[in-house]
């Protein structure tokens, strides 16, 4: 399966751990993107980057949330010293790039901090 | 600002009883309109790309119609397992995907 792989699809944290997010992008493609997404809500943009760059991060936390995507492995969302409002689904989506380029999703990860 | 909106909000079809979804968009030289459906727990799958006015795309019962205000989602003879939530988005060519909130919907048997 050539999709979107995100892991762990779930997580439990204790309010000051951290969290770390992986997501390998489909084969091919070079940009990430993370969207934070609330029960009953609609997907909300946190990070677009490219490969070893972050291209925009307006939509994520200055403090505590971090994002990359390094030259080798998978892209990753960290979380620092969570708190409750952190519970979420966090979704990773992979795209071609280019001027029309389709975007595509993992399965999500579910965080839960107790 | 660039914005994306659909309606209804939810939506609730006898099985067998059509109907159409609709997003709205105002967004800046827009480049491709797509359309996804998440169902509980799942990540948003993708279903269509439209480009341009007037283009339509069909999958089993749906079929995506563009114009250069609007997009609709037309569902004929629902069955209860397209029951999820439908999201579209605009993408205006840089990077930018524009998510609607999206339209829930229900089919009963």
């Amino acid at each position: 399966n050539a999709g979107v792989m995100q892991n762990p699809r779930h997580l439990v944290r204790r309010r000051g751990q951290e969290a770390r997010l992986r997501c390998s992008p489909m084969k091919g493609h070079s940009h990430v993107y993370w969207y934070r997404q609330l029960p009953e809500e609609g997907l909300k943009f946190m990070v677009y980057l490219q490969k070893e760059n972050i291209i925009d991060e307006s939509g994520m936390p200055k403090e505590r949330f971090s994002a990359e995507f390094p030259k080798e492995g998978p892209s990753i969302l960290r979380i620092q010293q969570v708190v409750r409002g952190d519970s979420a689904a966090y979704f990773c989506a992979s795209s071609p790039g280019g001027r029309t380029g389709e975007l595509f999703f993992g399965e999500g990860s579910r965080l839960t901090v107790l | 600002e660039d914005q994306v909106t659909q309606s209804p909000e939810a939506l609730r079809l006898q099985e067998g009883e059509s109907s159409s979804l609709n997003c709205s968009y105002t967004v800046s030289g827009l480049r491709g309109l797509f359309w996804y459906r998440q169902d509980p727990g799942k990540g948003p799958e993708f279903l269509f790309t439209l480009y341009s006015a007037g283009e339509e795309k069909e999958k089993e019962r749906l079929k995506a119609t563009l114009t250069k205000k609007e997009s609709f989602l037309h569902i004929t003879a629902p069955k209860p397992e397209d029951s999820a939530t439908y999201l579209c988005a605009a993408f205006s060519g840089t990077y930018k995907y524009i998510f609607g909130t999206g339209t829930r919907l229900k089919v009963l048997a």
